[in-house]
């Protein structure tokens, strides 16, 4: 499976947009990237994924390079409520293959 | 119902003891899996059923653990001869058909003293 890198940590202050990026160089053709977060003492909660094309939804968007090897995801106006652990992921499109989670991205969203 | 449930939400236990954990997922959803969250980890993938049957079982760490799905729907995760090692948050989530992201539910806190 496609390994992810992103920063171990990251603040952003309150109102402005979050960046969190993602490195994904060995990403095959068929797999999709995935986002969830973790906010503290839940579950993992789906944010969004895409293949190639730029996706959003009412929670984020995602940015994806032209080459697949590396993605954004943004949170536009951040709030207190989406500090979290934010993962990357890759994953296979047409399978229901475990998702593989890695330390992800604490972000802190700071007054 | 609305969102992946599991009970209980938290258990203690005493080494050497015999512990269940149980996984409703949202109706309809073929894909089940458990995971497991040590403080400050990602979660750590242990098995996933499509169906009935536990199509990928290679996260368990031993063969204390063990996790049965027999109608497709609930889950029960089992573990004998708990460990002070197995305390954790246990995490079930589960996926309709296609690609789709997870629904996770809150989780099991167990405690092994």
């Amino acid at each position: 499976d496609a390994k992810t890198t992103q920063p171990t940590s990251m603040d952003c202050a309150e109102g402005r947009a979050a960046n969190l990026p993602c490195n994904h160089s060995t990403i095959s053709g068929n797999e999709y990237v995935y986002w969830y977060r973790q906010i503290h003492s839940q579950g993992p909660q789906y944010i969004i994924h895409g293949l190639k094309n730029n996706e959003t939804n009412e929670m984020a968007s995602l940015i994806i390079t032209e080459d697949r090897k590396s993605s954004t995801l943004i949170l536009p106006h951040a709030t207190l409520r989406d500090t979290a652990v934010y993962y990357c992921i890759v994953r296979p499109k047409t399978s229901y293959d475990k998702v593989i989670f890695g330390p992800g991205t604490s972000l802190s969203v700071i007054p | 119902g609305a969102g992946v449930s599991q009970t209980p939400s938290n258990k203690v236990t005493e080494k050497g003891k015999y512990v269940e954990l149980r996984c409703d997922p949202i109706s309809g959803h073929t894909a089940l899996y458990w995971y497991r969250q040590s403080l400050g980890q990602g979660p750590e993938f242990l098995i996933y059923f499509q169906g009935t049957g536990a199509a990928d079982d290679s996260g368990l760490p031993n063969d204390r653990f063990f996790a049965v799905r027999p109608e497709g729907s609930v889950s029960t995760l089992k573990i004998q001869r708990t460990e002070r090692g197995d305390s954790a948050v246990y995490l079930c989530a589960s996926s309709p058909t296609g690609n789709y992201g997870y629904t996770f539910g809150s989780g099991t806190r167990l405690t092994v003293v």
